[in-house]
Order: structure tokens, then sequence, then C-alpha cells
């Protein structure tokens, strides 16, 4: 079993839709929980990060945890076509060192 | 605009060949890591550092080293190409974990590959 599981996709919805993107885990030890788009032939960028069960929300995306049910989510409201990108989820152990583990990554389109 | 600078995008090499890939970050980060990026696979992480001259061997080290003379540039090593090595290599660099503007900045990526 994966430490993280990501559904790869691809999710294709409607412009103006509300995105779900999920990540569950197996490791209570993780601490930190983040996200990253990743646009085609380009680099991850970070979109979200967060240390705590509960919600963040930064404009048009929150990001929830909840660590009782080792879960996390990616909620993208209005979604636009520029949200079309890749997403992975990513989480730090801190075992003595930080060792970060991130998702596969879901391919999501958002058609216009 | 804070950057981590790949020195090439796409390179093709030989079977055989020695490879050097350049990683250089302008953040100050203590924090610097080479990972390789497969369809259906993700991201693997090859080598990290966490200090200038120190190297740790991440998930799939074998084929691979690093060198970090310098806190800004951290370089990966393919010291005999292999088909199997051709990739996207992600070089990125990080703060330690904890502060509020903690995460990865990643380079753009080196597609390589090898024939």
């Amino acid at each position: 079993q994966k430490e993280v599981e990501q559904d790869p996709g691809p999710l294709s919805v409607p412009e103006g839709a509300i995105v779900s993107l999920n990540c569950t885990y197996s490791n209570s030890a993780f601490q930190y929980f983040m996200w990253y788009r990743q646009y085609s032939r380009k680099g991850p960028e970070l979109l979200m990060y967060t240390y705590s069960s509960g919600n963040k929300e930064d404009g048009r995306f929150t990001a929830q945890v909840d660590k009782s049910s080792k879960y996390i989510s990616l909620f993208i409201r209005d979604s636009q076509p520029s949200d079309s990108a890749t997403y992975l989820c990513a989480m730090i152990l801190n075992t003595g060192g930080f060792k970060t583990i991130f998702g596969a990554g879901t391919r999501l389109f958002v058609k216009a | 605009d804070v950057k981590v600078t790949q020195s090439s995008r796409y390179l093709v090499k030989r079977t055989g060949e020695k490879v050097f890939l350049e990683c250089v970050q302008d953040m100050d980060h203590e924090n610097m890591f080479w990972y390789r990026q497969d369809p259906g696979l993700g991201l693997r992480l090859i080598y990290f550092s966490y200090d200038v001259k120190m190297k740790e061997k991440g998930d799939i080290p074998e084929g691979y080293s690093v060198s970090r003379e310098k806190k800004e540039r951290f370089s990966l090593i393919l010291e005999s190409a292999s088909t199997n090595q051709t990739s996207m290599y992600l070089c990125a660099s990080s703060q330690p974990p904890g502060g509020v503007n903690y995460g990865y900045t990643f380079g753009s990526g080196t597609r390589l590959t090898v024939v």
C-alpha cells in the first residue's frame, strides 16, 4: 500500500463547476499538508500549505484536512479553463528529519 | 520573483555518457532536492541536501550522484547514462518546514532523453 493515495483521473468538469480533489494517507505521523499545481511542461507550484485539521481558504481554493480520517481535499470553486492542470498532494513526515511524500497527481480538465 | 533555475529544458544524451544537470536557486534556501517524474509513478526523490557539502540519498539514488559546493547550486550527475534514466528531472528548494511560507519551489524541469 502506498503511503499517499491519489486518484490519477483524468477529471473533466464544465467551467464554473466546483471541483473536489482528494488524497488519503496511511501514516498518522504526517504533520504538514500541501497542494501543488503543475501545468504541462512546467514544474509544480505550491497552492496551499496547512498543518492542522480543518479548512484553509485562499480565493477560490479551499484546503481541508481531516487527520482522524487521514484524508485531505482541495476544493476549487467557480472552476476556470486556466485551472486545467495536474494537482499533486504532498505530506511531510517529521521523523527526526523531514521527508515529503507526494501523491501521483490528479489530471484536471475544465471545459469552456 | 523567487526562482529555481535549471540549466536545460531539453537534453538528449547517448547511452554511457556522463550527464550533468545544474540547478541554481536565488532564495537563500538551505534545502535542495532532485526528483524525477515519470507517468504513473509520480515524483520520486533521488537525492537531497540540507546544507553545503552535505548530501543524503533519497528513494532512488542508484546511478546518480550529486554535488553541492555552494548553497545556491545543486548538481545532479548521471555517471553513465542509460535509457531507463529517460525522464523529467525536477530540482526544488525550500526552507525547513514549519514556517508560514513553507513549501517547495520547483524549477521548470529538464526533459532528458537517453538514446
